[in-house]
């Protein structure tokens, strides 16, 4: 099975700031990688597949990158809206596998 | 408007079963695969289970943490994706989310739409 490993687990930032979380893979995935954004008592938010490209409505401050077994999801300036735990998922094989989160929280 | 809704949660003893519900509306149901995620108090998330659309032959695909103990079925009349859960146990408490996957070439799923989740709680 695929592992996933997100670093770090929490991230301090503040308003405006660029923040990056990392997401790698145990063994190569191509570029079949998701990233989802989920705050508390709500459902994941589908932000990117294949490892950068935008779902439909996402706002471009977000973006994605990678491939094989290194991936990056970016937000170029945070948003009050921005603070959330975001998690990535391979989707290479079965079975499926996410990573364990980055939460993003207020500095 | 994608809408997914799960139902048939609740309480239940270690040991016993439970059928969860997931009514689609908003797509045309039988064209999409299937799938049903957890959470754990607190934890991150555990992919559980997929069922194909009928186009791709409507097999299913498990987590090594539940096969031969769930199983997810699909009635694409009714518009319903249903995970069945035996043999509960305590490590089994989470909240159960529905999503809807994608696929560009029926061997790659992603997630694009979630249900807002349904809690099952394993306690004696």
């Amino acid at each position: 099975d695929i592992q996933m490993t997100q670093s770090p687990s929490t991230l301090s930032a503040s308003v405006g700031d660029r923040v990056t979380i990392t997401c790698r893979a145990s063994q190569s995935i191509s570029g079949w990688l998701a990233w989802y954004q989920q705050k508390p008592g709500k459902p994941p938010k589908f932000l990117i597949y294949k490892a950068s490209d935008l779902e439909s409505g996402v706002p471009s401050r977000f973006s994605g990158s990678g491939s094989g077994t290194e991936f990056t999801l970016t937000i170029s300036s945070l948003q009050p809206d921005d603070f959330a735990t975001y998690y990535c998922q391979h989707y290479n094989s079965f079975p499926l596998t996410f990573g364990g989160g980055t939460k993003v929280e207020i500095k | 408007e994608v809408q997914l809704v799960e139902s048939g949660g609740g309480l239940v003893q270690p040991g016993r079963s439970l059928r969860l519900s997931c009514t689609g509306s908003g797509f045309t149901f039988g064209d999409y695969a299937m799938s049903w995620a957890r959470q754990a108090p607190g934890k991150g998330l555990e992919w559980v289970g997929f069922v194909r659309s009928r186009a791709y032959g409507g097999t299913t695909e498990y987590a090594a943490s539940v096969r031969g103990r769930f199983s997810v079925s699909r009635d694409d009349y009714k518009s319903i994706a249903y995970l069945q859960l035996n043999s509960l146990e305590t490590e089994d408490t989470a909240v159960y989310y529905c999503t809807r996957a994608l696929t560009v070439d029926g061997a790659k799923y992603y997630f694009d739409h979630w249900g807002q989740g349904i809690l099952v709680t394993v306690s004696s």
